[in-house]
């Protein structure tokens, strides 16, 4: 079963400040990575996601992530953190071919400090 | 285009009771999965069922069920609730029968068992 695993599971970075949340994976095979953001009392939203091709990803709201596969990781970054950021972020893996089953890392809570 | 809509938003129930949750997925989508969500276990998979096929299932007892009709909304019905069954329970949508396609979650139903 794939595992994975989230660094940190509070960051606090200022207004304006790089967001750097990071991801990591087991996996034998290049997985599908996906990044989620979750509100207060809400669902998840996809952020990005990798699946083939290149290997920086661009998503919504500024954000982008980059799969490495020496390090298994794909890690998420924002150059410049807004208030509206604040939220919790789940990285989660799938391996291609098996269906649609989602692991999720445990979370990272983001605070942005005005 | 509406999204992934999980009815009801909040529930109550005791100890011992049935309950059953409904999604309606995106149109056309084909494609459902179900989470469950708790602050000490995170985000866990449920079942997943694509054209009413259940397709894997997580680790969870049968206490725990789900299916899927023909236009593709899915329910889920857990029996004999347990305090532990208090949790954020999300249904997520995808278009195709692999995970390249991401999933889109709805915003879930909170279930407090009492």
């Amino acid at each position: 079963a794939q595992s994975v695993t989230q660094l940190g599971s509070h960051v606090s970075v200022s207004e304006g400040a790089l967001v750097l949340l990071r991801c990591n994976y087991s996996s034998s095979v290049p997985p599908y990575l996906f990044w989620y953001v979750q509100y207060p009392n809400q669902g998840l939203q996809l952020l990005l996601k990798y699946t083939t091709g290149a290997t920086l990803v661009k998503g919504i709201n500024g954000f982008e992530a980059e799969f490495k596969k020496s390090e298994t990781s794909f890690h998420l970054t924002k150059p410049s953190a807004h208030m509206s950021d604040a939220a919790e972020y789940f990285c989660a893996v799938s391996d291609p071919g098996t269906g649609n089953q989602f692991y999720f890392g445990t979370g990272t809570s983001l605070t942005v400090i005005p | 285009k509406a999204g992934v809509t999980q009815t009801p938003r909040y529930l109550i129930k005791t100890r011992g009771q049935q309950v059953t949750l409904s999604c309606s997925p995106i149109s056309g989508h084909r494609s459902v999965s179900w989470y469950q969500q708790t602050p000490g276990q995170g985000l866990q998979f449920l079942f997943e069922y694509f054209s009413e096929t259940q397709r894997n299932k997580g680790n969870f007892p049968g206490r725990f069920s789900g299916r899927q009709f023909s236009n593709s909304r899915s329910e889920m019905n857990v029996s004999t609730l347990e305090l532990g069954d208090s949790a954020l329970y999300l249904c997520a949508s995808s278009l195709g029968q692999f995970a390249n396609y991401g999933y889109t979650f709805g915003s879930g139903t909170r279930l407090t068992v009492v």
